[in-house]
């Protein structure tokens, strides 16, 4: 199976901030690597596909890129509802695997 | 608006069987792959397996081959997930979601299953 590590774990960070999460794969994955946000007693929400393609209805301030092993999310301008953890997913393999998740906190 | 809403809460003894139903709408039922992935309290997301919705076909993960059953009713245009033997360590929530082209999208509401003596 292939591994997906997240760094890092945990984030604190404030609204404004610019904050970069990194997704790191086992193997090479070209571009089948997704970006999802999971609010708090909620369901996860695709944010970023293939990459670095925005979901429809996802703010402009979160990109996606990376190919290959490595792979960032960014929030260019963090806003209160961007707290959340992120999870990346690989589907260049089967089976789909996870990341473990960042958590990111209010500082 | 595509949808997809899931069955309640269950509360279930260990050594029993559960089963999730996963009702869509706002598709064509049978374009698609359903996936189920679960998280237990405070921890990240394990993907359990997919169904074809069109054929029926599944894939599971290794650490469900055997407990997990996927299957479908295409005139309800439902998807479930069976679960036999379970444990403590069952206790989580469970999440069906629609696969497009790789992407999970969108996810059902979740059902929190807790396996309890």
């Amino acid at each position: 199976d292939i591994q997906m590590t997240q760094s890092p774990s945990s984030l604190s960070a404030s609204v404004g901030d610019r904050v970069t999460i990194t997704c790191r794969a086992s193997q090479t994955i070209d571009t089948y690597l997704n970006w999802y946000q999971q609010r708090p007693g909620k369901a996860p929400e695709l944010l970023i596909y293939a990459a670095s393609s925005l979901h429809t209805g996802v703010p402009s301030r979160f990109s996606g890129s990376g190919s290959g092993t490595d792979f960032t999310l960014t929030i260019s301008s963090l806003q209160p509802e961007d707290f959340a953890t992120y999870y990346c997913q690989q589907n260049y393999n089967p089976p789909i695997t996870f990341g473990q998740g960042t958590r990111l906190d209010i500082k | 608006q595509e949808q997809l809403v899931q069955s309640g809460a269950e509360v279930q003894r260990p050594g029993a069987s559960v089963k999730v139903s996963c009702k869509t709408s706002g598709f064509t039922f049978t374009g698609y792959f359903i996936h189920w992935v679960r998280q237990a309290p405070g921890q990240g997301l394990e993907w359990m397996g997919w169904i074809n919705l069109n054929s029926g076909h599944t894939t599971y993960a290794q650490t469900f081959k055997g407990r997990v059953t996927l299957t479908r009713d295409t005139s309800m245009n439902t998807a479930f997930m069976e679960l036999s033997n379970l444990q403590s360590d069952d206790t989580a929530m469970y999440y069906c979601a629609r696969e497009s082209r790789g992407r999970l999208d969108p996810w059902g509401q979740g059902t929190l299953v807790t396996v309890s003596s």
